[in-house]
């Protein structure tokens, strides 16, 4: 049984530059949420993604968006990359809206230069 | 609105010593309660939580939290620790009525010393 995937594992981007992360959930799970931990702290909640909807969104600006899938899947972009964006990149899958049963991914660190 | 505070931004401990990583939250509302563990370059992997029932709750590899109310703590304790318990571990909290986001603390640094 896989648990969570993401890809890229790592990823190098100039400022003003776009990227998109991927994720894929646990078998049997229907529900994606991303996190953003920078370095030294906690992962921050972005947003969260169920039926193919944003359902929930944290105090993230609007450069940051996200798609689900039929398949439940996940993409996270960002555009217009600022250097602040340099963080570790967490996807939680979950079944169902309720978060007390998350499994997280290893994540995507992203550099921004 | 809910934070969650971890004091100890580091905690050194000797291999086989106790250790206790104190967690604090703030919620105007009943919470659901987490401790999840980051080892190095890796995701986050639950180690408890506290849904509803006993106060105490205990984690297959020898950690045990106990959900304290009025004094709205978490604590998580460990009896004697061993070198693989050097990672990071994260205190979380989220609302118990609706289908809230999970908010982290900052983390704390376990280092087990040899």
């Amino acid at each position: 049984d896989a648990g969570v995937t993401q890809s890229p594992t790592h990823l190098i981007k100039t400022r003003g530059q776009q990227v998109t992360l991927r994720c894929s959930p646990k078998s049997g799970h229907d529900t994606v949420s991303w996190y953003q931990q920078a370095l030294g702290q906690g992962p921050q909640f972005i947003f969260q993604y169920y039926e193919e909807e944003e359902r929930q969104r944290g105090n993230f600006p609007d450069r940051f968006s996200g798609h689900q899938f039929p398949n439940y899947s996940s993409e996270l972009n960002v555009n217009a990359l600022l250097l602040g964006d340099s963080a570790l990149y967490l996807c939680a899958s979950s079944w169902g809206l309720a978060q007390h049963e998350q499994y997280f991914g290893p994540g995507t660190r992203l550099t921004v230069t | 609105a809910q934070s969650v505070t971890q004091l100890d931004s580091q905690v050194p401990v000797f291999e086989e010593a106790p250790v206790e990583l104190r967690c604090n939250y703030s919620s105007s509302v009943s919470v659901y309660l987490f401790w999840y563990v980051q080892y190095p370059n890796q995701g986050l992997q639950l180690l408890l939580k506290y849904l509803s029932g006993s106060t105490l709750v205990e984690s297959i590899n020898g950690f045990e939290a106990e959900f304290n109310k009025s004094q709205t703590s978490f604590h998580l304790r460990k009896p004697s620790v061993h070198i693989s318990d050097t990672a990071e571990y994260f205190c979380a909290v989220t609302f118990k009525t609706s289908y809230d986001k999970v908010i982290f603390g900052p983390g704390t640094s376990l280092s087990v010393i040899p």
